[in-house]
């Protein structure tokens, strides 16, 4: 069985630009995450999906972070215009249910450096 | 989530056996408690959970508290890939709306020494 995946794996990019990250999560899991690290910093939690419906996004940054999930399976995160403090490693992650109860599988992450 | 409180790193010898402690003081009856790696770069990686009763799967055991106020991770036998972060996630009530998020912490650093 395949595991979560993301693409792309490494993304440099300049200030301002736009940048979409996808995560494909494993088949059958309606429920993902995005979460992020940031140099030196913790892993944090950015915001879960199920299917195709934003269940909690209080993890998001700011405004100009977007994430869809049109038609419950991949998903994508759109960083518009991207800052130099968005430079991190972005992880995705899925689960088969939507309690605490339900092991979240993570993928390999995108590197995104912003210059 | 409850607060999880583990030692920011630890050695041990190649073909020995690793035991990373936690503490989950604040945890309630219903949470259970996880334990995630990662290696370098990499996306964390699920190792165990459990709830009340000591668990053990091919990559690890977990040992919790009978009071579930602690918990241990044990790699019987660890070897120089098994270097890496260590987490231990209380996720929170199954049933409350943030128990999906999971808090990494800071982890322990565990160092496998050959």
């Amino acid at each position: 069985e395949a595991g979560v995946t993301q693409f792309p794996s490494h993304s440099v990019i300049e200030k301002g630009q736009t940048v979409t990250l996808r995560c494909d999560p494993i088949s059958g899991h309606d429920n993902l995450y995005w979460y992020r690290r940031v140099m030196g910093k913790e892993i944090k939690f950015l915001l879960h999906f199920v299917k195709e419906s934003k269940q909690d996004e209080s993890g998001m940054p700011n405004n100009r972070f977007l994430a869809e999930r049109t038609g419950g399976t991949y998903s994508t995160l759109k960083v518009q215009p991207a800052e130099l403090e968005d430079s991190g490693v972005y992880f995705c992650a899925s689960s088969l249910g939507g309690t605490s109860t339900d092991t979240q599988y993570f993928g390999p992450g995108t590197r995104l450096t912003v210059l | 989530d409850a607060k999880t409180t583990q030692p920011p790193s630890m050695d041990c010898a190649e073909g020995r056996a690793a035991n990373l402690p936690c503490n989950h003081s604040t945890i309630s009856g219903n949470e259970y408690v996880y334990w995630y790696r990662q290696i370098h770069s990499q996306g964390p990686q699920y190792i165990i959970h459990g709830l009340k009763n000591n668990e053990t799967n091919e990559m690890a055991s977990l040992i919790i508290t009978e009071d579930r106020k602690s918990s241990t991770l044990i790699l019987p036998h660890a070897t120089l890939r098994d270097t890496a972060v260590y987490y231990c996630i209380v996720p929170g009530h199954p049933f409350t709306g943030s128990a999906r998020q999971l808090t990494f912490g800071s982890g322990t650093q565990l160092t496998v020494l050959p």
